[in-house]
Order: structure tokens, then sequence, then C-alpha cells
């Protein structure tokens, strides 16, 4: 089955400037690629995704980019703020009527005033 | 978003006794998850639902069923609890074909087996 590792565990950055987080997955039929934040004690939500047929999307100071060949997708955040600190998951799906979602373990983000 | 509710929120209970977590959606949608977060392994399917006729097993579904009673309500059983399920548990809920593909999650059912 498909196995998404995610890349760092933890990452910190002073406040305004850029941060990375890297997934790989396993299976080359996955198709679709949703990245979810979770704040301290709060639900996963979803704040940008990404489909097989499109190499970037970019929402405001989001962006993600999809990598087929290699099999990995990036989260990027620019000019990060204090609200952007949080746990941030990869994720991949084949998109076969239910999303079964595979999930990455997960990456704290801290920003640094 | 309070569309997805679980109950209870919290719980604590012994090993060997049965337990079961509610999930209900006012979304209207067909999909609903179950899904169980422990620090550092992320959020693992346990079980998936196209629609109330429909069950599927996710990732790690031994040691757990589930029901879907109606298209807005989902639970997850434990038939005997014991320690390592101790978890924090996530309800979620996704629209039917030529939906967006977005999960909608519940605020999570904290669950200690002691």
């Amino acid at each position: 089955g498909e196995n998404v590792e995610q890349h760092p565990s933890t990452l910190s950055v002073q406040e305004g400037d850029s941060a990375v987080i890297k997934c790989t997955y396993s299976d080359s039929a996955s198709n679709y690629f949703p990245w979810y934040k979770q704040e301290l004690g709060k639900r996963p939500q979803l704040i940008i995704d990404i489909r097989s047929n499109v190499g970037e999307k970019k929402d405001q100071r989001i962006a993600v980019t999809l990598n087929k060949t290699a099999k990995h997708f990036s989260l990027h955040i620019t000019e990060t703020q204090p609200e952007d600190s949080a746990v941030y998951f990869c994720a991949a799906s084949k998109n076969q009527g239910a999303q079964k979602l595979v999930f990455g373990q997960g990456t704290r983000l801290t920003i640094n005033p | 978003d309070a569309d997805v509710t679980q109950t209870p929120r919290n719980r604590i209970t012994k090993t060997g006794k049965r337990i079961m977590l509610e999930c209900s959606q006012t979304k209207g949608h067909d999909r609903m998850y179950w899904y169980r977060q422990d620090p550092g392994l992320g959020l693992r399917l346990i079980y998936y639902s196209f629609d109330v006729k429909d069950i599927n097993k996710g990732e790690i579904s031994d040691g757990y069923s589930v029901s879907r009673q109606a298209q807005a309500k989902f639970s997850l059983s434990l038939e005997s609890a014991i320690p390592n399920q101790t978890a924090l548990y996530f309800c979620a809920t996704s629209g039917g074909q030529g939906a967006s593909y977005e999960q909608y999650f519940g605020p999570g059912t904290r669950l200690t087996v002691t």
C-alpha cells in the first residue's frame, strides 16, 4: 500500500522567513495530495491541495509543488507569521471514490518572533 | 466546524471495557471516516464508509468495529479496550462523487485506557 514520509518532524523559523516541508510517497498511482494544518488542541483543516495534473498551486502565502517523477511534493510558506505555528500534515490518495488518505507523520512548525 | 460533532470529547476507561465513540454530521456528506492520531505517527485510517451500506477497513482496523446507523451517523467501537488504544480519535466526512475532496474533521475524542 501507499507510504508517505514527511520531513522534517520539527521546524523552527524566524518570523518573516520562509518554511518548506517535504513529503515523499511510494505509490505512483496516487494523484491527489492535500495538506492539513492542525493548531494546538484543534482539529486538522485543509489548507491547500494539488492534483497530479498540476505541478504547482499557490494560495496567497502558501504554495505546493509536485514532482511526479520523483514522487515528492512540498509545502512552501512565505513571510511566516506567528499564526502559522501549528502541526502540518501531508497526505496522498488514489482518488478511488472515497478519499482514502494516507497521511505523513506531521511537522511541528514554530515561528519565532 | 460545528457541522461534524463527536461524543464524548474525553473518556477514560479500563482495560477490557467496551466503549463506543459517536460521530454525527449535518453536512449531508456521503463519506465518513475514523482516524486515530498518535504523537509522531500522524493520522491513521481505521475504517471508512461510502454510504450506509458500505463499510471498509483502513490501515489499522484490528480491535475496532464500526456501525453506520444513518447517512449522518458513524460510530466506532472498541470491543475490549487495551492501553495501546489510548489516542486521539477523529471522525471526518467528505462529499460524494464530483464534490470537493476536502475532508472535514470533528473536534476529536481523547480516549485513555488504563
